[in-house]
């Protein structure tokens, strides 16, 4: 089946970095991915929607500034957090949908874990 | 986009029992989707609804959609300790693209 692939799934890095997230569609191509956070015991919040070859269209309250997307090919989508801190630790899942099938399908990463310290 | 609402947030059961968990939404949906995630790992699809009242099972999960696509239902008989972990339903939004997702209901499952 279709898989989507997160690389890396746990990071750690110092508060003031900059860390990248990774998300790639191994064997579909996919015009459209999805970044989503989520805290501990909590939903899964839509971050931004990632667009080849434009620019990502964040949602309300999500610093576009901080969190940097790029949609460079059709199976590669990145998430970076820019001066990271503490409170931007969380899981980070990004999810694709296959541009050559019709219907709702969508197909989820496993999700990566940032900590900041 | 389009908000749907959970409930219960959570919910303690002994291995045997059924489960339920509702969604709910204040515009008529288009199509409604399930996922299940385990403690520690990602969202997993279980289904997705298109029809008004439609239900489907799987093994002993039964998911229903309402007549007026503005609630959905996800019951489990005999609940099992592989059975634990958070059930989210999910809509997806205005434009069509992105998928909202409830607040889930985290299920534990005790033998």
């Amino acid at each position: 089946g279709a898989v989507v692939s997160q690389h890396p799934s746990r990071v750690i890095c110092k508060s003031g970095t900059s860390v990248k997230i990774e998300c790639r569609s191994l064997d579909f191509q996919a015009t459209t991915m999805f970044w989503y956070r989520q805290f501990p015991k909590k939903s899964l919040m839509l971050m931004a929607t990632s667009n080849e070859g434009s620019k990502a269209t964040y949602e309300q309250g999500v610093e576009k500034d901080k969190f940097l997307i790029n949609h460079a090919s059709l199976t590669l989508s990145t998430l970076t957090v820019t001066s990271a801190h503490p409170e931007d630790s969380s899981f980070y899942i990004c999810s694709a949908r296959p541009a050559q099938v019709s219907g709702n399908t969508i197909y989820f990463g496993e999700g990566s874990w940032l900590t900041v310290v | 986009g389009q908000q749907v609402m959970q409930i219960p947030q959570y919910q303690h059961v002994q291995e045997g029992e059924d489960f339920t968990t509702y969604c709910n939404s204040s515009t008529t949906l288009s199509n409604i989707q399930w996922y299940k995630q385990r403690p520690g790992g990602h969202p997993v699809f279980l289904i997705q609804l298109v029809k008004s009242g439609e239900v489907k099972k799987q093994k002993r999960l039964t998911f229903q959609f309402g007549e007026a696509k503005k609630n959905s239902s996800l019951h489990i008989t005999a609940t099992q300790t592989t059975d634990v972990g958070t059930y989210f339903c999910a809509a997806f939004s205005n434009s069509g693209y992105a998928l909202n997702f409830g607040k889930g209901t985290s299920l534990l499952v005790t033998p």
